[in-house]
């Protein structure tokens, strides 16, 4: 069945590091990729998404590219910051049937000031 | 426009009972899923409904069931409730079957 496995959290940066969070998916077919952001007290919301290979999500500042090769959907920034801190999931909707969302475990990201 | 709205925000309720959790799409959504969230982990599929018909159900037991209404609000009935039914509740809705789901914040149920 399909599966996503991300980095195990928590994750703990400094302003303005680095982030990268890893993802990796096994599905059938070519699912679409998505990352969803869940800031405390609050529900999911859609942080960026790609449907087919090599499409690169971005927005607020945060990319990830949709790797056939790899099954990789990796989630990166280049300059975190302290509102940043929250839950990251990685997830995927297979194209066919109902519009089933697999996610992954989740990634706690908190940024220090 | 008003997002996704679910009632009660938090529930608390004792082994063996019934609940009853509410959701009310965003206007024009036709399709309505339910997710369970346990503490520390993701989201996992419940139900799709869609034009009131039940497109996809999650491995969860019988015990769980839903229903979407004419305006396309849904209703998450669980019962007999186990200490493992203790979760975040999510409710979804998306202008079509196959379109981006925009989530609701959550019914938070405690099962005592």
């Amino acid at each position: 069945g399909n599966s996503v496995t991300q980095m195990e959290g928590p994750v703990t940066l400094s302003e303005e590091a680095f982030l990268t969070i890893n993802c990796t998916y096994t599905a059938t077919g070519y699912p679409s990729l998505f990352w969803y952001v869940q800031y405390p007290g609050e529900g999911l919301q859609l942080l960026l998404k790609a449907t087919k290979a090599d499409d690169k999500g971005s927005n607020k500042g945060f990319e990830a590219t949709y790797r056939k090769e790899t099954t990789s959907f990796h989630l990166e920034k280049g300059s975190v910051q302290v509102s940043d801190s929250a839950v990251y999931f990685c997830a995927l909707s297979a194209l066919q049937g109902a519009q089933k969302l697999v996610f992954g475990q989740g990634t706690r990201l908190t940024i220090n000031p | 426009d008003a997002g996704v709205t679910q009632s009660p925000t938090h529930l608390i309720k004792t082994r063996g009972q019934h609940v009853t959790l509410r959701c009310s799409p965003i206007s024009g959504h036709k399709s309505v899923s339910w997710y369970q969230q346990v503490l520390g982990q993701g989201p996992q599929f419940i139900f799709q409904y869609y034009e009131k018909e039940e497109r996809g159900r999650g491995n969860f037991p019988d015990r769980f069931s839903a229903r979407q209404f004419p305006n396309y609000s849904s209703e998450l009935n669980v019962n007999a409730l186990l200490l493992g039914d203790s979760a975040l509740y999510l409710c979804a809705s998306s202008r079509g079957q196959h379109n981006e789901q925009f989530f609701g914040p959550g019914t938070r149920l405690t099962v005592l």
